[in-house]
């Protein structure tokens, strides 16, 4: 079964930094380009980041870029966001998502995990 | 700029059928999009990713009532026979150089 689990999420104050976790399954993770979604509270679906197969590619929404870092780890199966300097508004359910295609860096994102929450309030 | 269009709220009865719709921004047209659904308290489900020929390509276990076509720069998602399951928000999704875009999202109410 191909299967994503975020782990991570939590309480954090503004300012500080939390690193996010998604563990993979159920397919060759080296092969897909992974991506970061967010949903704050009650809104709608923003995409945070993306990273291709290999790692060599990293991409930013603007209202992260220079705050989250994106990597993976190949040989666990394992996707990261590092995120620092947090704001309030930040606070939002952390989807992690893989694309369709083999290969392709930007595509219709065909398995969601279930999320975790980050909640940044001091 | 990329943008995707989508009405707030929509409602249908139990058993008919409903067309939710995703607008691409002018110049934009010729790109694919995905449709996703979410129930209530849960995480996204890809449905399908719809082309601009209306040609798609459904996810695994997606019922044959999630149908998808195109007409210019509108993008569709027509769910048929439709069940109380249904009631979810329905976001389109696409993606140009450098970035992924999604729509604000429909609240479909079976009623």
């Amino acid at each position: 079964e191909v299967q994503l689990v975020e782990s991570g999420g939590g309480l954090v104050q503004p300012g500080g930094s939390l690193r996010l976790s998604c563990a993979a399954s159920g397919f060759t993770f080296s092969t897909y380009a992974m991506t970061w979604v967010r949903q704050a509270p009650g809104k709608g679906l923003e995409w945070v980041s993306a990273i291709s197969g290999s790692g060599g590619g990293t991409f930013y929404a603007d209202s992260v870029k220079g705050r989250f870092t994106i990597s993976r780890e190949n040989s666990k199966n394992t996707l990261f966001l590092q995120m620092s300097s947090l704001t309030a508004e930040d606070t939002a359910v952390y989807y992690c998502a893989k694309d369709l295609s083999v290969g392709a860096i930007y595509d219709a994102f065909d398995i969601w995990g279930q999320g975790t929450m980050v909640t940044v309030s001091s | 700029q990329l943008v995707l269009t989508q009405s707030p709220s929509a409602s249908a009865s139990l058993g008919a059928s409903v067309k939710l719709t995703c607008t691409l921004s002018s110049g934009h047209s010729s790109y694919a999009i995905a449709w996703h659904q979410q129930q209530p308290e849960k995480g996204p489900r890809y449905l399908m990713k719809l082309k601009s020929d209306g040609s798609h390509s459904k996810g695994d276990g997606i019922p044959d009532r999630f149908s998808g076509s195109s007409s210019g720069a509108e993008r569709y998602l027509t769910i048929s026979s439709l069940q109380s399951e249904d009631e979810a928000d329905y976001y389109c999704q696409t993606w140009g150089t450098g970035l992924v875009v999604f729509g604000g999202g429909t609240k479909l109410t079976v009623l």
